[in-house]
């Protein structure tokens, strides 16, 4: 089946820019991450949805990133008024369920470079 | 959060067997070893679990000896296609845990296969 999408691929944006970023999650499941992922370094936690409720934004590094899940599916991911130290690739997963521990399947990610 | 200590980076040879260790000497009771394995541009993809002794998939081996204190992946008859950034990864997966769900990625080690 298909896996997690995220859209777009590839974002350049000028410093002071609003973006969005898309993930399709793999239908039926529960759970949603975002993670930032700067070059050479691991990805790190961003936020966390379980269904369309906001259960964990503790990696949210600041009030200009702000993330959504209405439906309790698609999520979008938006940075207002980006800085260059925002770039970086912004990856999503999901699991099944809401269990600890459960596979996270990742998305291909969304390379941003702020300029 | 336990903290894993792993390799840089690796070099390896076609066809041979390669061993990754972790260290994570604050290993809690509760806490299960995972590795994730990533490929350039795309997001990180699961690999192994284990809690204690040997797992074996049809991808790798976890070995975590008595202390748990570390862990080693291997990875039998390693091709091109292997190169890769290894992570592993600690965390508490019980089902009464009621904290993050979220991965704690470190830097992870890359394996560079060479023909």
């Amino acid at each position: 089946g298909a896996g997690v999408s995220q859209s777009p691929r590839y974002k350049v944006a000028k410093r002071g820019q609003d973006v969005a970023l898309r993930c399709d999650p793999i239908s039926g499941h529960v759970s949603l991450f975002w993670y930032q992922q700067a070059l050479g370094q691991g990805p790190e936690f961003l936020t966390y949805f379980q269904n369309e409720a906001q259960l964990d934004k503790s990696g949210l590094p600041s009030d200009r990133f702000f993330a959504e899940r209405p439906e309790g599916s698609v999520s979008t991911l938006k940075i207002q008024r980006t800085q260059q130290e925002d770039s970086a690739v912004y990856l999503c997963a999901s699991s099944l369920g809401a269990s600890p521990g459960e596979t996270q399947y990742f998305g291909p990610g969304t390379r941003l470079l702020v300029l | 959060l336990a903290k894993t200590t792993q390799p840089i980076s690796m070099d390896s040879y076609e066809g041979q067997e390669v061993n990754i260790t972790c260290s994570h000497n604050n290993i809690a009771t509760n806490d299960y070893i995972t590795w994730y394995q990533q490929f350039p541009s795309q997001g990180p993809r699961f690999i192994i679990q284990g809690y204690k002794t040997k797992v074996t998939n049809e991808v790798a081996s976890l070995f975590i000896p008595a202390d748990r204190k570390s862990s080693t992946l291997s990875l039998p008859r390693v091709s091109l296609s292997d190169t890769a950034v290894y992570y592993c990864l600690v965390g508490d997966i019980s089902t009464g845990n009621t904290g993050r769900r979220a991965l704690t990625f470190g830097s992870g080690t890359r394996l560079q296969v060479q023909p």
